[in-house]
């Protein structure tokens, strides 16, 4: 049973330029959430992806935009890139059905902007 | 929208001791509360999660109680060892979006 899988495992980009992240969720799931991890803080909540929609949004631009395709997985977009949008990138996956919306990770996406 | 508070930032303890980290949250709409640890360089692991109709739940050494009441949860960690040194996270979920404490720093020492 394959976990949540991310890609690619780092990348470099430089300032005003665009990037995209992918994301496969746990078999199973059908919801994909998108967190940012800054160095030494805690994860920071996007947005999340359901049916192929955007249900619930953070407090973010809207230089990050995302998309949910039929098989459940995702890709986070992030235009206009800034120095500080270096950070590690989070995909985490969940099951509707459940009530209690477990989440579980994926192993990142290092974003570094120069 | 929601927020949580966790301390201590960072924790040390002699191994075999016991460790205990807090976390507060503001929005009563909240009704799952997971931990997650973290070690350097990885992801975060679900270690346990508690609801809210429940007061207490454990898992071996790791125990997790809510005070809905007070809007406090807290981790207990007993008979440390040496390999459970990471970060360890709080988080809050008032509808489905996580959000997340601060994180809380855990040193065992052998």
């Amino acid at each position: 049973d394959a976990g949540v899988t991310q890609s690619p495992t780092h990348l470099i980009k430089t300032r005003g330029q665009q990037v995209t992240l992918r994301c496969s969720p746990k078999s199973g799931h059908d919801t994909v959430s998108w967190y940012q991890q800054a160095l030494g803080q805690g994860p920071q909540f996007i947005f999340q992806y359901y049916e192929e929609e955007e249900r619930q949004r953070g407090n973010f631009p809207d230089r990050f935009s995302g998309h949910q395709f039929p098989n459940y997985s995702s890709e986070l977009n992030v235009n206009a890139l800034l120095l500080g949008d270096s950070a590690l990138y989070l995909c985490a996956s969940s099951f509707s059905g459940k009530p209690s919306y477990e989440q579980y990770f994926g192993p990142g996406t290092r974003l570094t902007v120069t | 929208g929601e927020n949580v508070e966790q301390h201590p930032s960072t924790l040390s303890v002699q191994e075999g001791d016991s460790a205990v980290i807090k976390c507060t949250y503001s929005d009563s709409a909240s009704n799952y509360f997971p931990w997650y640890k973290q070690e350097l360089g990885k992801r975060p692991q679900l270690i346990i999660d508690i609801r809210s109709n429940v007061g207490e739940k454990k898992d071996q050494r790791i125990a997790v109680t809510l005070n809905k009441t007070a809007k406090h949860f807290s981790l207990h960690i007993t008979e440390t060892q040496p390999e459970d040194s990471a970060v360890y996270f709080c988080a809050a979920n008032p509808r489905r979006a996580l959000t997340f404490g601060s994180g809380t720093r855990l040193q065992v020492q052998p």
